[in-house]
């Protein structure tokens, strides 16, 4: 079975710019989480959807949001960027009431 | 945003020692679970706990649901090479349509042989 898919796995951008990141969850996870790393907070939780409705939501900006599509893959968006923004970006799948599965994360750096 | 108290921060071991960890909270999880990242790389699951009291292996790996349902244990015995990593915990609560995972700070360990 595939496990989580995330593109792309590095990423560079500009303060100002917008940038959309892609998760494909493992086949028949309906659950899609995402989760922001950095050396200062940690992991932190972003939002989480299910059968393309967002169900939870943590303390970010508005700048940052996210989808999901009715084949469970989501997307996430962070606008006008700002440098603290730079972070290892993490998708999580799961089954309704199940373990979270991680995919490889994507690098974002801002400059 | 909250992060659970994970201690130690950082341990540095020998080859075949055995290595103990633990995880904090102020609040009360339904579900502990256990992750090791390798640098650059999306957490792994090691281990899942769903019930208070639970004692649960994987291996060489055996963690721990605290009575109290605020913290959790991690052991890994007879330590090797690849187990070089940063080692999350995790609480989770599945209330209702709610499922977000509140993470632990982090310890880092380092093997030397």
């Amino acid at each position: 079975k595939a496990g989580v898919t995330q593109t792309p796995r590095y990423l560079i951008k500009t303060r100002g710019q917008q940038v959309t990141l892609s998760c494909s969850p493992i086949s028949g996870h309906r659950s899609v989480s995402w989760y922001q790393q950095t050396p200062g907070q940690g992991l932190q939780f972003l939002f989480e959807y299910f059968s393309e409705t967002q169900r939870n939501k943590g303390n970010f900006p508005g700048r940052f949001s996210g989808r999901q599509f009715s084949n469970s893959r989501s997307e996430m968006n962070v606008s006008t960027l700002e440098l603290g923004d730079s972070a290892l970006y993490l998708c999580a799948s799961s089954a309704l009431w199940g373990e979270a599965f991680f995919g490889q994360g994507t690098r974002l750096t801002v400059v | 945003g909250q992060q659970l108290n994970q201690s130690p921060q950082s341990m540095f071991i020998q080859e075949g020692e055995d290595v103990s960890m633990n995880c904090t909270s102020s609040s009360i999880f339904n579900t502990w679970l256990w992750y090791k990242q390798d640098p650059g790389e999306g957490p792994v699951l090691l281990i899942a706990l769903y019930k208070a009291g639970e004692l649960t292996s994987n291996g060489r790996l055996t963690a721990q649901f605290g009575i109290t349902r605020k913290d959790s244990f991690l052991n890994i015995s007879a330590s090797i090479p690849s187990d070089v990593g940063i080692y999350f915990c995790a609480g989770q609560n599945n209330t209702g349509t709610a499922s977000k995972l509140t993470f632990g700070t982090g310890t880092r360990l380092q093997v030397t042989l």
